[in-house]
């Protein structure tokens, strides 16, 4: 079954604790994206990368890293979580540029306390 | 800066009106529009525009895009109660950059 997966579902961590979310796509997709989805604000994207070992901001990068060193997965990391973080993150993979029919992994509620 | 702005914020209807729902946008080198349903969790893709003046359709839903004023219409005719979502616009411009308006919340009463 074509999908993205998301680990975890849902995390709760104290500031400044670094965190990594997994994102894995089976489709051989070569175009990855991290979201955040606040209310008010909508979805705005973090990094999106276009290929492996290619990575571009979004509109809200700071405080985020990623990597892409295997077409399949796209990790966002948290070095050092702020409250401000606390959101709902989605993955997302699309199989051609520019990106369409977007498949979205099911979301990782984060908070940061 | 790219920028999409979505109308109405929220609507109520009744089961069987039909509604149109507005994305207008301001974008570098656009590429693409694309419109998602989100129900519960995770968008689901309905459809990609790119040119001017051809309507996508399935089922129930339809949508159009214009180019030259730079907005987009989705409609939804006979609405259901599962019709009931937010549904979110993005565009796409340079290097492939995804940009979403704020959604429209969307609610069919029975």
């Amino acid at each position: 079954e074509a999908q993205v997966t998301q680990n975890p579902r849902y995390l709760i961590t104290v500031t400044g604790k670094k965190l990594t979310v997994t994102c894995s796509q089976n489709m051989n997709h070569e175009y990855m994206s991290w979201y955040r989805q606040d209310p008010g604000l909508g979805l705005r994207q973090i990094y999106y990368s276009m290929n492996v070992e290619v990575t571009d901001k979004g509109d809200v990068p700071e405080g985020y890293k990623v990597s892409r060193k295997e077409k399949r997965n796209f990790p966002l990391i948290l070095e050092s979580p702020s409250p401000n973080q606390t959101s709902l993150y989605f993955c997302a993979s699309s199989v051609n540029l520019p990106p369409s029919e977007a498949f979205f992994g099911q979301g990782t509620r984060l908070t940061v306390v | 800066e790219d920028k999409v702005v979505q109308s109405p914020l929220s609507l109520v209807v009744h089961e069987g009106d039909t509604v149109t729902l507005n994305c207008s946008y301001e974008v570098t080198n656009f590429r693409s529009l694309l419109w998602y349903k989100q129900e519960k969790k995770a968008p689901t893709f309905l459809f990609m525009l790119t040119s001017s003046g051809i309507e996508k359709k399935s089922g129930r839903l339809s949508s159009i895009l214009d180019k030259k004023e730079l907005f987009s219409i989705l409609n939804i005719t006979a609405t259901q109660t599962g019709d009931s979502a937010i549904y979110l616009c993005a565009v796409t411009g340079a290097n492939s950059k995804l940009t979403f308006g704020k959604g429209i919340t969307l609610s069919v009463r029975p």
